[in-house]
């Protein structure tokens, strides 16, 4: 089952800032970030795993919480080097398969 | 290092041609994976696998076979190709001890 972020779609100015959120309808036992510039491969950011610790990446942040099955990630006082497209990805269960979001379109302007 | 390479960037195939994508990882990574990403969308796996000699289906593997028969390497073949696979390939590679994959640059792929 797919996990399903919102927005779709985020416009901003540089300095402000975002929250992407990743939910799903089954158990999640980690969750893993990535953003692709357009053109481009996806970059890992971060994984959070069971526990609902947060990590960072440069002023990129994310929570995960197990008992909703979601996660979010929070971008701080954007640049425009955020701009992208940002997945999360969950693992399917007791497999390697990493099952990837819808996908957050982020586009930061002067 | 390298990382991740794929080979060809780009490809026009006509529909019923067959081809092979390739993959070549330096970084002694066991776990690959092949992904599709159609414009617009998201990245769907399609095939993967946990070390040479073993490959497992992803979500979307009809129309595609694979194999892994070194640690390096691992080629997507296209069967009979149809205007549906046009996208976007990407392979990508991990260690087991991490969750980290490492993507090539893709190869674009259009089937007329």
């Amino acid at each position: 089952q797919q996990p399903v972020q919102s927005p779709q779609a985020v416009i901003l100015r540089e300095g402000e800032d975002a929250v992407i959120n990743c939910s799903s309808s089954k158990a999640l036992y980690s969750v893993h970030w990535y953003r692709q510039k357009h053109g481009e491969a996806p970059v890992f950011l971060m994984i959070l795993l069971k526990g609902g610790e947060q990590k960072g990446h440069e002023k990129i942040s994310a929570s995960f919480n197990e008992k909703k099955q979601q996660s979010s990630l929070y971008l701080t006082a954007s640049q425009l080097s955020y701009s992208g497209t940002y997945f999360c990805g969950t693992p399917s269960y007791n497999t390697d398969k990493l099952i990837f979001g819808t996908g957050t379109r982020l586009q930061v302007f002067p | 290092n390298a990382g991740v390479t794929q080979t060809p960037k780009f490809r026009i195939l006509k529909i019923g041609q067959s081809m092979t994508l390739q993959c070549t990882q330096d970084m002694n990574h066991n776990y690959m994976y092949w992904y599709r990403q159609d414009p617009g969308m998201g990245l769907k796996l399609i095939y993967y696998s946990v070390g040479a000699g073993i490959t497992d289906k992803g979500e979307v593997p009809n129309g595609y076979n694979v194999s892994r028969s070194t640690t390096e390497d691992f080629p997507l073949r296209l069967e009979l190709a149809a205007p549906s696979q046009t996208s976007v390939y990407f392979c990508a590679s991990r260690q087991g001890a991490s969750y980290e994959q490492y993507f090539g640059p893709g190869t674009r792929l259009t089937v007329t």
